[in-house]
């Protein structure tokens, strides 16, 4: 079954600080990996797109990585803003061959403090 | 500067209820999605359409029906609202060729 494991659930950092999200997927076969930010009662917004290709991309103080190997991926942010808080969703789309198929994370929600 | 909206934003019903929410875009996407999404899960997919004529199921599609009215507009209807269908609900739409989702603002349904 595919599956698509976030951690940390939650957490708290202070404004200035940087923080690292963790992504475990276990969908086959892999096409790409996004990280989606949601803001509370928003819509998610698309923040980076990995092919399998590609291990780090990069969009602003926001850097994914990703080891398709491991099947792995991680979102840094870098010096965290009060605008950061939000909830953060990684995203698996199965191959082509599996009817590319989204899997979606329940998300790592990040409170961001002054 | 919205290019996916939603109607209602909100919404409270009563079980037995026929509810739709509709969805509306400017972006000239060929695809259309409906997810909904709970506390703590990931967004789950209901509905989709990659054309004005095509309907395909997602993983949860019991209890819901869609139409595909234009290549603008795709509603998600519940016919007989029950309370476990509560939830925040998303439309998106996509470009064909594109892995990129926009996003609706969501509606917050409410089934009492």
């Amino acid at each position: 079954k595919n599956q698509v494991e976030q951690s940390p659930q939650s957490l708290i950092i202070l404004e200035g600080k940087n923080c690292t999200l963790q992504c475990n997927y276990t969908v086959s076969p892999f096409s790409n990996l996004r990280w989606y930010k949601q803001d509370t009662g928003r819509g998610p917004v698309s923040l980076t797109i990995m092919t399998f290709s590609e291990n780090t991309k990069s969009n602003g103080r926001y850097t994914a990585t990703l080891d398709a190997d491991t099947k792995q991926s991680s979102l840094h942010i870098t010096a965290s803003q009060l605008s950061d808080s939000a909830s953060y969703i990684c995203v698996v789309s199965a191959a082509p061959a599996a009817g590319n198929k989204l899997t979606f994370g329940g998300g790592t929600r990040v409170l961001v403090k002054p | 500067d919205a290019d996916v909206t939603q109607t209602p934003r909100n919404r409270i019903t009563k079980t037995g209820k026929r509810i739709m929410l509709e969805c509306s875009q400017t972006k000239g996407h060929d695809r259309m999605y409906w997810y909904r999404q709970d506390p703590g899960l990931g967004l789950r997919l209901i509905y989709y359409s990659f054309d004005v004529k095509d309907i395909n199921k997602g993983e949860i599609s019991d209890g819901y029906s869609v139409s595909r009215q234009a290549q603008a507009k795709f509603s998600l209807s519940l016919e007989s609202a029950i309370p476990n269908q509560t939830a925040l609900y998303f439309c998106a739409t996509s470009e064909r060729g594109s892995y990129e989702q926009y996003f609706g603002p969501g509606t917050r349904l409410t089934v009492t």
